[in-house]
């Protein structure tokens, strides 16, 4: 049983505007989360993280909104940009747990 | 440069003949790991090392072997590999095994069994 999921595998958002990408997790032990991003041909890279005893950690255009009592995550690029376009994964706890990963396309 | 490498980047080969792919981190860190990415699943962990000769399954270990005989170098063994290893496997390296600590991936290296 998947502990981190990210049930939209694709999302597309048209330059500028808000993308928003979601992440469910199953472990209320989780106490911190990641999110990467991972281009074509290479491997992830680290984003931005957040600690279970905030709600919100803002990073330039990534803001990433935590929902403890939902046990749910998102990560909120603003203004979105073509260059933002890779995969992104979500991942928890003490030795990363990852989701499946959400395929982001920024259309100019 | 930081990084961690690997080698080799893609691979195909048959059932049963084994293959070593190395990883390698210039960063002194003490924790490193293997990854593997599969088509709605993410990344799963195989094999994990807290620090030289420590080692310790992950999620997915079987069918897979790995040492830490140094610090920088963390090899993945099949053994015998079969189909349902063709996958996107990754290195990854970090201070600690605290989350807190960046965790740096290397490229990648895409395996084919046949």
């Amino acid at each position: 049983d998947q502990q981190v999921k990210q049930n939209s595998p694709s999302l597309s958002v048209q330059e500028g505007r808000i993308s928003i990408l979601n992440c469910d997790y199953t472990n209320s032990m989780f106490d911190y989360f990641l999110w990467y991003k991972k281009y074509p041909a290479e491997g992830p890279t680290f984003l931005i993280s957040i600690s279970s005893i905030k709600d919100k950690n803002e990073d330039g255009r990534f803001t990433v909104f935590l929902n403890k009592s939902a046990k749910h995550l998102s990560l909120h690029i603003v203004p979105s940009q073509p260059g933002d376009s890779a995969v992104y994964f979500c991942a928890a706890g003490n030795k990363l747990v990852f989701g499946a990963g959400t395929i982001l396309r920024v259309k100019s | 440069e930081a990084q961690v490498t690997q080698n080799p980047r893609y691979l195909i080969t048959v059932t049963g003949k084994k293959l070593t792919v190395t990883c390698s981190q210039n960063m002194n860190h003490e924790y490193m790991s293997w990854y593997r990415q599969d088509p709605g699943l993410g990344l799963r962990q195989i094999y994990y090392s807290m620090n030289v000769e420590v080692t310790d399954k992950g999620d997915v270990p079987e069918g897979y072997k790995v040492s830490r005989k140094e610090k920088r170098n963390f090899p993945l063994i099949l053994e015998s590999p079969s189909p349902n290893q063709t996958s996107l496997y990754f290195c990854a390296s970090s201070l600690s095994v605290s989350p807190y600590n960046e965790q740096f991936f290397g490229p990648g290296t895409r395996l084919t069994v046949l």
